[in-house]
């Protein structure tokens, strides 16, 4: 089967660092996937992670252990338009077949 | 061009009504995708188009009518929709390339009546 797992809620503080994880049991893998959605709108594409290590963009950093099934999202020097539901992704196949299973997303609440 | 653009943004329909949502990209994309997303839920895949050819279907209902006419352009088709429908339809396109990355349109917001 498939399951992703995010924690629902969080919250952090403008300025601050906060750490969003991410764990999967899939069928199979081909990358990991965060985006960001803003109530009401579309997900944004955040970062791509398919070989183990950090992947650094800007204020965003995303982590993967394949071998742990792990995955965390790092948002440095936090925002108020931070706030937003961040989604995790797990692409399991490659090809025709790719699709992204979503886990249930986790709402990241910045307060001043 | 580098979006995804979607049609109607809003839409109120009744459960006999016929209409369509539409979805378009110009990246040279092959791949297109539709999502259902319920408030304060991931987006739920429905069907993947793959070079105009559909190859996932979710077990979708009939009352669902995906249709790629072309390689810019995805349709969904709707009729006889219950009010459990009601929810955000999200249009993805992926590039032929490996990191398999999909970008979202902006999404239609279907209430059914």
């Amino acid at each position: 089967g498939q399951n992703i797992d995010q924690p629902t809620e969080m919250t952090a503080t403008e300025g601050a660092i906060v750490q969003i994880n991410c764990t999967y049991q899939t069928s199979g893998f081909n990358g990991l996937f965060w985006y960001q959605q803003h109530a009401g709108e579309a997900p944004t594409f955040l970062s791509y992670n398919v070989l183990d290590g950090l992947e650094e963009k800007g204020r965003f950093s995303s982590f993967l252990s394949r071998s742990k099934g792990y995955s965390y999202l790092l948002l440095k020097e936090l925002q108020m338009k931070d706030s937003a539901s961040y989604l995790c992704a797990v692409a399991p196949y490659g090809g025709a077949t790719n699709k992204l299973i979503f886990g249930t997303g986790t709402l990241l609440a910045v307060q001043p | 061009d580098t979006e995804v653009t979607q049609t109607p943004k809003h839409l109120v329909m009744g459960m006999t009504n016929k209409k369509s949502l539409k979805c378009e990209q110009h990246m040279g994309h092959r791949a297109m995708y539709w999502y259902k997303q319920k408030a304060k839920k991931p987006p739920e895949l429905m069907f993947v188009y793959s070079y105009e050819k559909l190859s996932i279907n979710e077990s979708v209902p009939s009352r669902f009518s995906p249709e790629c006419p072309n390689s810019s352009l995805l349709n969904l088709h709707l009729h006889a929709l219950q009010p459990e429908d009601s929810a955000l339809y999200l249009c993805a396109s992926r590039p032929r390339s490996s990191t398999d990355t999909q970008y979202f349109g902006p999404g239609t917001r279907l209430t059914v009546l």
